[in-house]
């Protein structure tokens, strides 16, 4: 159990445009979901906690109007990248924290962006 | 600040080496542990984790931590390692009253030799 998707896995995007990344858990409902960036050979940076039916919570220094997140249902959450640039390019991870243990998360696969 | 700090970025081992993994924490006031692993190509998985209770944690594929609350320390520990323990290693903490955000270290890079 305790299984988080991503969907895409990975994109590639024209600058100037908008994408969607879909986090799903699929066997829980997770009223806490996460969403992080990771660059390459570093570790994790928490960009926003998603709550579901609230508004998301940014972390100082992520612009909460490029980086739009939605948690519509307890089992997807919306990260969408608006107006994208080269320097978004990265590698976006979501989380999923079960109701019961809100400290454990379940990690999605991640999806790999890549804007032109 | 909270904080955590893995000081060994690279580490290189043969195989049936042992390895010890370091992380230091800055948390105030209870504090929740966590050792992550990531495969090559694959999401994170979680190996092991510590919330209270005995200090030393066994975790999956004969991983362990310990837990010393005086030197704000979680080291990671195997006493044998495989070549396909080759992964990158996250140490992680959360608090209490944080429901749940994740503060990562900055990731240790493991290579084992066959």
């Amino acid at each position: 159990g305790a299984v988080v998707s991503q969907h895409p896995s990975r994109v590639i995007c024209k600058s100037g445009t908008s994408v969607k990344i879909e986090c799903r858990s699929l066997d829980f409902q997770a009223t806490t979901m996460f969403w992080y960036r990771q660059f390459p050979k570093q570790s994790l940076m928490l960009m926003a906690t998603s709550n579901e039916g609230s508004k998301a919570t940014y972390e100082q220094g992520v612009e909460k109007d490029k980086f739009l997140i939605n948690h519509a249902s307890l089992t997807l959450s919306t990260l969408t990248v608006t107006s994208a640039h080269p320097e978004d390019s990265s590698f976006y991870i979501c989380s999923a924290g079960r109701p019961e243990s809100s400290y454990e998360q379940y990690f999605g696969p991640g999806t790999r962006l890549t804007v032109t | 600040a909270q904080s955590v700090s893995q000081h060994n970025h690279h580490v290189i081992l043969s195989e049936a080496a042992s390895l010890e993994l370091g992380c230091n924490y800055s948390y105030g006031g209870t504090v929740n542990l966590f050792w992550y692993v990531q495969y090559p190509g694959q999401h994170l998985q979680l190996l092991l984790k510590y919330f209270s209770g005995d200090p030393l944690v066994k975790g999956i594929k004969g991983f362990e931590a310990e837990f010393i609350k005086s030197k704000f320390s979680f080291n990671l520990r195997k006493p044998s390692v495989q070549w396909s323990d080759t992964a990158e290693y996250f140490c992680a903490a959360t608090g209490s009253s944080n429901t749940g955000k994740l503060i990562f270290g900055q990731g240790t890079t493991l290579q084992v030799k066959p």
